[in-house]
């Protein structure tokens, strides 16, 4: 079982919908949780981090369920820009200085 | 804001030759790292590095190594390069231990003819 699973999708949307990914990790001692945007042929970008009690950043909701062991993002409104691969990334929670763990990314269509 | 520079937007080299990709981060990060990515496979870890000199192997470090003599610049080497290791690589840093998010480079896309 891989680390951190994203569906790969692609999520075809139209504009204005609302979408939402899920991401689980296998690791149940993980502390930071983390997504990222990356764009074709880019470096991922932090989009939002993923705190326990769930946060929101505009449009952006991002949760964490720790007894599931999965974390979400909800896009709402959606617009065409949103077109991306939404990579998930876990820290699992050693000593800290391994590197993140990304999932394989969840691609994202936005239509007109 | 963070700054991560890698050294080639894009790259070609022979089979055989030594390659250096370098990266040079502005934020006295202490922790860096090396990733490939390729489609289908998401990002792989190759090395990274917690302090100057230090150095550890990712899950891929096979055909690379590393060199940290200074805090800011983390170098991959490709000891001979092989058309397999034709990839987009991507240098990252991140600050302190545990909670904090990496910031990437722009990237290298590398082809080995």
């Amino acid at each position: 079982r891989k680390e951190v699973e994203q569906d790969p999708g692609p999520f075809n949307v139209p504009e204005g919908a609302t979408v939402a990914f899920n991401c689980t990790y296998s690791n149940s001692a993980s502390q930071s949780f983390f997504w990222y945007r990356q764009d074709c042929r880019k470096e991922p970008k932090l989009l939002m981090s993923v705190y326990s009690s769930g946060n929101e950043d505009g449009r952006f909701t991002a949760q964490l369920n720790r007894a599931s062991q999965y974390i979400s993002l909800l896009i709402r409104d959606s617009k065409l820009s949103d077109s991306a691969t939404y990579l998930c990334v876990v820290n699992s929670g050693d000593t800290g200085r391994r590197a993140l763990t990304f999932g394989s990314g969840t691609r994202l269509q936005v239509q007109p | 804001d963070v700054k991560v520079t890698q050294s080639s937007r894009y790259l070609v080299k022979r089979t055989g030759e030594k390659v250096f990709l370098e990266c040079v981060q502005d934020m006295d990060h202490e922790n860096m790292f090396w990733y490939r990515q390729d489609p289908g496979l998401g990002l792989r870890l190759i090395y990274f590095s917690y302090d100057v000199k230090m150095k550890e192997k990712g899950d891929i470090p096979e055909g690379y190594s590393v060199s940290r003599e200074k805090k800011e610049r983390f170098s991959l080497i490709l000891e001979s390069a092989s058309t397999n290791q034709t990839s987009m690589y991507l240098c990252a840093s991140r600050r302190g231990q545990g909670g904090q998010p990496q910031h990437f480079g722009d990237g290298t896309r590398l082809s080995i003819l």
